[in-house]
């Protein structure tokens, strides 16, 4: 596609229920990054996909956040008993090599209730 | 681990006015990225600066890297409402991008 999809746009959850974010990337971009951005704050880095090489998951905050990618194609980030202080904009990058060329979706608000 | 530390965290100028945001790291940078984020959008890329003392500007946009290559400052001149959000700086750490606390830019009439 044209940009990074992300969806969906929006999600308002109960505490403790699952929740699946899904990003789009680029076509032919190796590289996938997630980040988390809480109210007022930065965005802080939680998982980096580079083609078919392991997973750099150093970012993920506990064992309640996964993430899969499927080639060089979509991802999901899965939050498993979501909590309220889960509540934030989560947002995807992808690039074609490493840092450079860095593309943001527009993220998905996640508000737990 | 890599931390960049941004001022300041809020910002509200007349337009017309030049403002300045700092982005000071805790080790010295290889490639330091300024993003502005609007309301419920992604990051637009602004630039990129990878030698010390390197200036590059855009428009009304000047971001410098200093010789230690350390901190980096962003610098708009004769501030527009179109100025208005959110300003990050990343930097390059270990093939991902790291990013600072951010500036909320407010710019009124």
């Amino acid at each position: 596609g044209a940009g990074v999809s992300q969806s969906p746009s929006n999600k308002v959850t109960e505490k403790g229920k699952d929740v699946e974010l899904r990003c789009d990337p680029i076509s032919g971009h190796t590289a996938l990054y997630w980040y988390r951005q809480r109210l007022g704050q930065g965005l802080e880095f939680l998982i980096y996909f580079q083609g078919n090489s392991a997973p750099d998951k150093s970012g993920l905050p506990s064992d309640r956040f996964s993430a899969e990618r499927t080639g060089e194609s979509v991802s999901t980030l899965t939050i498993q008993r979501t909590q309220q202080e889960d509540s934030a904009v989560y947002l995807c990058a992808s690039s074609l090599v490493g840092v450079r060329g860095y593309t943001f979706g527009s993220g998905t608000r996640l508000t737990v209730v | 681990s890599q931390e960049l530390e941004q001022s300041p965290q809020s910002l509200i100028v007349q337009e017309g006015k030049n403002l300045t945001i700092n982005c000071t790291s805790s080790k010295t940078l290889y490639g330091l990225y300024w993003y502005k984020q609007k309301y419920g959008e992604g990051l637009i890329f602004l630039m990129m600066l990878q030698k010390g003392g390197e200036e590059k500007s855009h428009e009304k946009i000047t971001a410098k890297l200093d010789e230690k290559k350390q901190q980096s400052s962003l610098h708009i001149t004769a501030s527009q409402p179109s100025h208005a959000g959110i300003y990050l700086c990343g930097a390059d750490d270990t093939d991902k991008l790291i990013f600072g606390t951010g500036t909320r830019l407010q710019v009124f009439p």
